[in-house]
Formats: C-alpha cells, structure tokens, sequence
C-alpha cells in the first residue's frame, strides 16, 4: 500500500531546544495533518495543511505542505516537557474515496 | 461531547478466543474508522465505514477478523481465534466527513484498546 516515511524515528533534546520532523512520500497527497499522541491516548489533531506551499502555525508549532506534495515537515520551537509524544503526520491521496494514511510516528523525549 | 468513547481499555485473553471490542462514535459522524497501532507498523487503516456501510475493509489482516456498525451509534472490531500477533492497541476514530476532503474536518480518535493477546 501507500506509505509515508517519517523521520527520524525518535528523538531526545533538552527543553528549550527546537525540534524538525518531516514525511515524505513518492505519491502526491492533497491534504497533510499532523497529529500528537500522549501516552495511553490517541491521537489528537495539530495543524491541517490543504494547499502546497502552506505554512501554517499553532502557537510554537509550524508545519509546512511541501511545494511537490509529497513531502511536509513539523517544527517545534523552545521545546518544553509536555511536548513529550509520539508525532505523527498523515497525508490524504490525491484520489477518491481512500482514507487518511499515517507515518509511523516520531517519539520526542525531552529533559528538563 | 464524550468523545469517541472504547472499550475495554485494556483486554487480555488467550490465543484462540474470541475478543470484541467496541466502539461509541461522535454523535452526528457519519465516518468510522478502526486503526491498529503496533511499534512494527504503525497506525494502520483496518476498515472504516460511511453511514453505518463498511467502505473500504482493505486493510483487514485477515478472515479473523470483521467488523459491523449495526447502527449509527455503535461498531465492533470481532477477532476470532485471536493469535499473539493480533496484540496491538487499536483505536476507533469518527469524522462528520471523509478527512481531508474539506477545509477543517478533523478525525476524532478514541483512548484505544490495549490488546493482549497470551
């Protein structure tokens, strides 16, 4: 099936440090998401991008739609201990009917 | 709004048993989804349904496994016989549309069901 490659696969940084996770694809993809998931939870939505070239922010985070639409990266700026997770991004094909594929996941530690 | 509410949080059986786990959608959402997550693999797509018809069940590992929405308020992921490699934690998700096609639809996730399965 489709797949989109998420990296790195985890990460450990000091609090205060910024953070940049990215999910490339070789399909073309119409809509990228990107998703935090806490410990024993599921995931919950970050930032949606719906046009190639967006740049969009929420608060310290800033994700971008890729130009070619396959690729989009998530930053984390002044990373603090609660940003403690697994980051997923997830991407919509270009074609009808398909539901939302996800990457596998970026874990970020952070020590205070 | 509760949320997408599951259950059990947490099941452990035996390899060969019948396991149901079940899930409560968002009131109003016409989209359901069932994921597996494993280190392995990740988040996968297992089948998700449009107003209570199953859609697209192409990510069913197998004849083991299958699921119902009987209603628009209820669905069920049916394992059986379990196996070990079945072990995962699966999550429920509801959306009112298909995520993605429209400006600020989100997926709505439930806490998941940790599966064990011995």
């Amino acid at each position: 099936g489709q797949q989109l490659n998420q990296s790195p696969q985890s990460m450990f940084i000091q609090e205060g440090e910024d953070v940049s996770m990215n999910c490339t694809s070789s399909s073309i993809f119409n809509t990228w998401l990107w998703y935090k998931q806490d410990p024993g939870e599921g995931p919950v939505l970050l930032i949606a991008l719906y046009k190639a070239g967006e740049l969009t922010s929420n608060g310290r985070l800033t994700a971008q739609f890729g130009i070619t639409r396959k690729d989009s990266f998530l930053n984390i700026s002044a990373s603090i201990p609660s940003d403690v997770g697994i980051y997923f991004c997830a991407g919509y094909l270009l074609q009808a009917g398909t539901a939302l594929i996800f990457g596998k996941g970026t874990t970020l530690s952070v020590s205070s | 709004d509760a949320g997408v509410i599951q259950s059990p949080r947490h099941e452990v059986t035996e390899m060969g048993q019948e396991v149901t786990l079940r899930c409560k959608p968002i009131s109003g959402h016409d989209y359901l989804f069932w994921y597996r997550q494993t280190m392995m693999r990740g988040l996968e797509l297992l089948i998700y349904f449009n107003n209570n018809v199953p859609i697209d069940d192409s990510g069913m590992p197998e004849d083991r496994f299958s699921a119902k929405m009987p209603n628009a308020s209820f669905s069920t992921l049916k394992i059986q016989p379990s196996e070990p490699r079945d072990s995962a934690v699966y999550f429920c998700a509801s959306s009112f549309s298909l995520p993605g096609t429209a400006t600020n639809e989100k997926l709505f996730f439930g806490s998941g069901t940790q599966l064990s399965v011995l």
